[in-house]
């Protein structure tokens, strides 16, 4: 089964200072792999996705993801980060297979400090 | 946004009760599904549909029962509601697997 793991359940960085959230996923095949953040009391939002080709994607809010098929990872960087980046962000992962659903893994809360 | 409406968007209920929560689109989306969200735990998927009367269970199925019998319209049932079942149910819907989920604005059960 698919599986997705965000190692880091809650980071703090400062305004203005760089940001990598990680996520890993376990699939045999290449899946298409998503990151969603929710900010509080709110409903998801997509920043991005990668389907096939370029590794490196680019997002909303000037966030973007590289996929690193030796690591199964697809980490979310961010250059420099904004007070109102502060917010919850899931990465999820859905197999190549008609029928299949979205998992999520279980999320990396993100705090602003000034 | 998409046009998604979950109802109730509060809900208040006893142990042992029946709950039936409601997701109703308007994009004619072929893919709907009914994910939880739980401090700690990131949103899992209870139950999916890919059309009308094609659903499947997702990772915490248990307890829980669907039906989708027209295009518009997704059905959660919760058979028995326990205290564990006290939650914020999210409607999402797709064109297809692989296109990005728009989710609806939730729902608060509590189970009391």
């Amino acid at each position: 089964a698919q599986s997705v793991t965000q190692p880091d359940i809650h980071i703090t960085v400062s305004e203005g200072a760089s940001l990598e959230l990680r996520c890993n996923y376990s699939y045999g095949a290449t899946p298409y792999l998503f990151w969603y953040v929710q900010s509080p009391g709110q409903g998801l939002q997509l920043l991005l996705k990668y389907f096939s080709g370029d590794t490196l994607v680019q997002g909303i809010k000037g966030f973007e993801a590289e996929f690193k098929r030796s690591q199964s990872s697809f980490n979310l960087r961010k250059p420099s980060v904004h007070w109102s980046d502060a917010a919850e962000y899931f990465c999820a992962v859905v197999r190549n297979q008609a029928g299949t659903a979205l998992i999520f893994g279980k999320g990396t809360t993100l705090s602003v400090s000034s | 946004d998409a046009g998604i409406t979950q109802s109730p968007r509060h809900k208040v209920t006893e142990t042992g009760t029946p709950v039936t929560l409601r997701c109703h689109q308007t994009e004619n989306h072929r893919y709907m599904y009914w994910y939880r969200q739980d401090p700690g735990h990131g949103l899992r998927l209870i139950h999916y549909s890919y059309g009308v009367k094609d659903t499947d269970k997702g990772e915490v199925s248990d307890g829980y029962s669907v039906s989708r019998s027209k295009t518009e319209d997704f059905l959660l049932t919760l058979e028995s509601a326990t205290s564990s079942q006290t939650s914020v149910y999210f409607c999402a819907i797709s064109d297809s697997s692989k296109s990005p989920l728009h989710f609806g604005n939730g729902t608060r059960l509590t189970v009391t």
